[in-house]
């Protein structure tokens, strides 16, 4: 039974360009979630997918962006990247049961480094 | 937003020792939840509590839900030299999780 995969799991960027982040969620999930994560500190919330639409956002600009497939699986872009975005992102991957969602799992992480 | 407050910050254990934590907020969670997160790697559930005032075990884990659902505490007994790591309590609202910003767990020489 796979768990959440995410890829890739590390990945170099310069300022102003663009990223795109995948997840795999945990077989039988069907809500994804992503959260970023600086260094020393707890995962952020940036915005979840539920039926291939964003449900709930955080705190984070339009730069960040994201997309559900039908198969569940989940892309978040990141555009012009700031020195700022550097940071560990997480997918989180959850079941939607009775109009609340079950706890989420989690994947390893892309850890993001910008230059 | 929602803040929550994680103490203690970090912690030395003993092998052998029983080991607690907490967590407060703001604002009343439906869930709370801890996790662990070991370095390169994602948080990992331990325990997921539902309803004020339940008190939940997993193994040598033991956490309960606080009456007011603004608090929550996490104990370890007989800890061992793999406990070490970064426990986050979080909680669950309209959705999201929001975290705590950790106790991180290191074996005492």
């Amino acid at each position: 039974d796979a768990g959440v995969t995410q890829s890739p799991t590390h990945l170099i960027k310069t300022r102003g360009q663009q990223v795109t982040l995948r997840c795999s969620p945990k077989s039988g999930h069907d809500t994804v979630s992503w959260y970023q994560q600086a260094l020393g500190q707890g995962p952020q919330f940036i915005f979840q997918y539920y039926e291939e639409e964003e449900r709930q956002r955080g705190n984070f600009p339009d730069r960040f962006s994201g997309h559900q497939f039908p198969n569940y699986s989940s892309e978040l872009n990141v555009n012009a990247l700031l020195l700022g975005d550097s940071a560990l992102y997480l997918c989180a991957s959850s079941l939607l049961q009775a109009r609340s969602n079950q706890p989420q799992h989690f994947g390893d992480g892309t850890r993001l480094s910008i230059l | 937003g929602q803040q929550l407050n994680q103490s203690p910050q970090s912690m030395f254990i003993q092998e052998g020792e029983d080991v607690s934590m907490n967590c407060t907020s703001s604002s009343i969670f439906n869930t709370w939840l801890w996790y662990k997160q070991d370095p390169g790697e994602g948080p990992v559930l331990l325990i997921a509590l539902y309803k004020a005032g339940e008190l939940t075990s997993n193994g040598r884990l033991t956490a309960q839900f606080g009456t007011t659902r603004k608090d929550s505490f996490l104990n370890i007994s007989a800890s061992i030299p793999s406990d070490v790591g970064i426990y986050f309590c979080a909680g669950h609202h309209d959705y999201k999780l929001s975290f705590g910003a950790g106790t991180t767990v290191t074996v005492r020489a």
